[in-house]
């Protein structure tokens, strides 16, 4: 069964970085688009990031561009996001989800994790 | 940007209930729309994708309809497992998630 568990998230103040983390299994990574999405407290969900399965291609929302940095390790079956210059606004659960289709970026999402709760503050 | 609009943000109802909540994108996206289920503290589920495509293991009390710019998803029997938030999601040109409809018990 596909599994995606993140880890990463904590507290961190304002201006600081973490590095976010999503372990992959049962399925050939390397063939998938792989995307975050974020929660923040009691609001809806909002795209942040993805990325083609080879790592070739990124995309970042505009409220998170020139901040974040999303990746992948193939040989590790597993996909990153760097969070720089974090904002408190930045505070929210963070999924990573597998995009649907072989080859493609841009399905929809068919596995999410379970997330990973990021806090900025001070 | 494509914008998704779902009403009402709010719905109560009871078991038994046919639900029906409607998205509207800011522009047209043929049938690139998703809908998923979320309860609270876990992860979103797919429900629907590309605009009526039940994803397998999804009970058939839900289904999904609409294309451009105007979808909907219908429960057709609203049962006790079904109170949730529910969202839609275009995936015509990047993703953009609509608000969030909540499923509440009436």
């Amino acid at each position: 069964e596909v599994q995606l568990v993140e880890s990463g998230g904590g507290l961190v103040q304002p201006g600081g970085s973490l590095r976010l983390s999503c372990a992959a299994s049962a399925f050939t990574f390397s063939n998938y688009a792989m995307t975050w999405v974020r929660q923040a407290p009691g609001k809806g969900l909002e795209w942040v990031s993805a990325i083609s399965g080879s790592g070739g291609s990124t995309y970042y929302a505009d409220s998170v561009k020139g901040r974040f940095t999303i990746s992948r390790d193939n040989s590790k079956n597993t996909l990153h996001m760097q969070m720089n210059s974090l904002r408190v606004e930045d505070t929210a659960v963070y999924y990573c989800a597998k995009d649907s289709r072989v080859g493609a970026t841009g399905y929809y999402l068919d596995y999410w994790g379970q997330g990973t709760q990021v806090t900025v503050s001070s | 940007d494509i914008q998704m609009t779902q009403s009402p943000s709010t719905l109560s109802a009871s078991v038994g209930d046919r639900v029906t909540i409607t998205c509207r994108a800011s522009q047209s996206i043929s049938s690139w729309l998703a809908w998923y289920q979320q309860k609270p503290g876990k992860a979103p589920k797919l429900l629907i994708y590309k605009a009526s495509s039940l994803e397998s293991g999804v009970p058939s009390r839900f289904s999904g309809s609409g294309s451009g710019t105007e979808f909907t998803l219908t429960i057709s029997s609203l049962q006790p497992d079904d109170f949730a938030t529910y969202y839609c999601q275009q995936y015509n040109s990047l993703w953009t998630f609509g608000q969030g409809t909540k499923v509440e018990i009436k």
